[in-house]
């Protein structure tokens, strides 16, 4: 059983609008939650980090964590050609070593 | 300007041989991390430091070695043992002490192929 879920998409989207990228994790004590943003053939740059129920904005990007639920969810608004990307999800569990489990990520896809 | 880098970019290995892949860290992190991506797949841990001398397997180590012999440097090792090796593998470090929810920050990656 994966221990971190998200669609592997596409996920399509016209310019402007707002895209919703979501995932669920199983560790009902994980502490931190991570979006990462992976161009083709780059490496994961970090997006934002969330760790406290509800909301959090940064710029065009909102991250939603309801702990209660497993689930953590990144906004994208006014979505630009250049969100185009696959989106990973990170959760850092409950032990005390620093490590994050990945999802599989979720391709992203706006169209002009 | 502070970053990590990696080395080579891309690497081609025969198979039999051993090759070692480069990371180099200079934002002062006390952890680093290295991964493997395989294609339309998520990062798989392969091992990590939380310290210089100490380190410990992931969930992927088999085939794979590493040393910590400076807070500055984690290379890893992909030994013949590893029968599938061909991935993108990527470093990456973070400072558990700082207030940034451990965030981890990556290099741009060596791309590695088995002829």
């Amino acid at each position: 059983q994966k221990e971190v879920e998200q669609n592997s998409g596409p996920l399509s989207v016209p310019e402007g609008a707002i895209a919703s990228l979501n995932c669920t994790y199983s560790d009902r004590g994980s502490q931190s939650f991570f979006w990462y943003r992976q161009y083709s053939g780059k490496s994961p740059e970090l997006i934002m980090f969330i760790y406290s129920n509800g909301d959090k904005e940064d710029g065009r990007f909102t991250a939603q964590l309801n702990k209660a639920s497993q689930y953590v969810s990144l906004l994208i608004r006014d979505s630009q050609p250049s969100d185009s990307a696959t989106y990973l999800c990170a959760v850092k569990g409950s032990g005390t070593a620093s490590k994050l489990t990945f999802g599989t990520g979720t391709r992203l896809q706006v169209t002009l | 300007d502070g970053g990590i880098t990696q080395s080579p970019k891309y690497l081609f290995r025969k198979e039999g041989q051993n090759v070692t892949l480069s990371c180099e860290q200079n934002l002062n992190h006390d952890a680093m991390y290295w991964y493997r991506q395989d294609p339309g797949q998520g990062l798989r841990l392969i091992y990590y430091s939380q310290i210089v001398n100490d380190f410990q397997k992931g969930d992927i180590a088999e085939g794979y070695s590493v040393s910590r012999e400076k807070k500055e440097s984690f290379p890893l090792t992909v030994t013949s043992a590893q029968k599938n090796p061909t991935a993108f593998y990527l470093c990456a470090s973070s400072n558990p002490l700082r207030g940034e929810a451990d965030t981890q920050y990556f290099g741009p990656g060596t791309r590695l192929t088995v002829l």
